[in-house]
């Protein structure tokens, strides 16, 4: 079975512009979630989607988007990037039981870099 | 609000020594604890969860945390280190309400074994 992918690895842009990163979660996994993890900040949380709807939503300013497809892929977008938006961006997925998420298999991430 | 606090960045030890690693969290109500572990340009695997029941849970890896209500803590331990345990943890908190997948992340430990 397949583990959670997400493209692409690495990724460089300049201030201003914007970005969109995507993330396949496992088959059959209809939940999938975003962090942003920074060695100064560390993992935060940005926010989950669950049947194309977002659930829950971290505190990030309105620049940090996603979408979730029929598929249960996932986008996020950020747009007029900072220098601060340089992290690492993990995605996870995982199955959801009784309306909740259970355990999270996080992909190996995009390292994106704002110049 | 939640939060989690990790005791040291840093954690030195020889192989097959005892691996300590300390978290303490804050939660208004009684949550869901999780040690997760990172290797050098991946992403996040969980080690083992705490929900309900038996306060001592053992993971993968042979690793094991127990959770103490009156302090606070969940502290991940392991009885003899290992070369390949080197890595960073990171402990995680998370609202019974929001399931698995809304964690609220340490700042990590970094572990490093010699020989």
């Amino acid at each position: 079975k397949a583990g959670v992918t997400q493209t692409p690895r690495y990724l460089i842009k300049t201030r201003g512009q914007q970005v969109t990163l995507s993330c396949s979660p496992i088959s059959g996994h209809r939940s999938v979630s975003w962090y942003q993890q920074t060695p100064g900040q560390g993992l935060q949380f940005l926010f989950e989607y669950f049947s194309e709807t977002q659930r829950n939503k971290g505190n990030f300013p309105g620049r940090f988007s996603g979408r979730q497809f029929s598929n249960s892929r996932s986008e996020m977008n950020v747009s007029t990037l900072e220098l601060g938006d340089s992290a690492l961006y993990l995605c996870a997925s995982s199955l959801v039981q009784q309306g909740r998420a259970e355990k999270l298999f996080f992909g190996s991430g995009t390292q994106l870099s704002v110049l | 609000a939640q939060s989690v606090t990790q005791l040291g960045s840093h954690v030195s030890v020889s192989e097959g020594a005892l691996v300590l690693l300390r978290c303490n969290y804050s939660s208004s109500v009684p949550p869901y604890l999780f040690w997760y572990v990172q290797y050098p340009n991946q992403g996040l695997q969980l080690l083992l969860k705490y929900t309900t029941g038996a306060t001592l849970v053992k993971g993968i890896n042979g690793f094991e945390a127990e959770f103490k209500k009156s302090e606070t803590s969940f502290h991940l331990t392991k009885p003899s280190a290992h070369m390949s345990d080197a890595a960073e943890y990171f402990c995680a908190v998370s609202g019974r309400d929001s399931g698995y997948s809304t964690l609220t992340f340490g700042k990590g430990t970094m572990l490093l074994v010699s020989p």
